[in-house]
């Protein structure tokens, strides 16, 4: 247990849905990351925060959004969902905001119908 | 822009025998360089990561890498496979000067060890 927490771990929606994805990160943790796993992009970086602001963005699409409260856990929106947005989502947690390794969570598989 | 290339889909090896996964990057500058397994169903796990200092890295479960600088690369070994490391292996890297914790991934090997 790598002690991130994600909830929902499955989630189906249609199409145009919008659907937000939580994730807890390890105590004591200040980043959360969020990854994108799929069978034809393999695992993509979406965005990184640490304490609360926003430290990296990757490959977010515009229909995607992601914050960190104050309680330093984070969310992932993800809205006018279509069939291509079904993966799996992981949330990672890292003590800081640069060179360190990251421990993931079990990670959300949102299939989208 | 940093990328990594894991060229092997799938490695097959007998159990007790050597693993090897391997991995080359691109990137601007000094590489950090990051193992993670992957098991069924389950999220990443750290194995191991390269930031400065002695090329040959050691890190959970008996895996090693080592970081070769002229040949880009940070192959995964293990001397003597077991079955239950038949998984997923990442292989990332971050560039030092890119922004935050920002890791570029693999596309992954799949090592299968047989009895």
């Amino acid at each position: 247990d790598s002690g991130v927490t994600q909830t929902p771990k499955h989630l189906i929606t249609a199409t145009g849905q919008r659907v937000t994805l939580r994730c807890s990160p390890r105590s004591g943790d200040l980043s959360v990351y969020w990854y994108q796993q799929s069978l034809d992009q393999g695992l993509q970086f979406l965005i990184q925060y640490y304490n609360g602001e926003e430290r990296a963005k990757g490959n977010i699409l515009e229909r995607f959004s992601a914050q960190q409260f104050p309680d330093l856990h984070s969310e992932l929106n993800l809205s006018s969902l279509e069939l291509g947005d079904s993966a799996l989502y992981f949330c990672a947690s890292s003590v800081g905001d640069r060179v360190t390794e990251a421990f993931f969570g079990q990670g959300t598989r949102l299939t989208v119908v | 822009a940093q990328s990594v290339a894991q060229p092997e889909d799938q490695v097959n090896v007998a159990e007790g025998n050597p693993l090897t996964v391997k991995c080359t990057y691109s990137v601007s500058g000094n590489p950090y360089l990051f193992w993670y397994v992957q098991y069924p169903n389950r999220g990443l796990q750290f194995l191991l990561k390269y930031i400065t200092g002695d090329n040959l890295v050691k890190g959970s479960y008996g895996f090693e890498a080592e970081f070769n600088k002229s040949q880009t690369s940070f192959h995964l070994k293990k001397p003597s496979a077991l079955v239950s490391d038949s998984a997923l292996y990442f292989c990332a890297v971050r560039g030092r000067r890119a922004a935050g914790n920002k890791l570029t991934f693999g596309g992954g090997t799949r090592v299968l060890v047989k009895p």
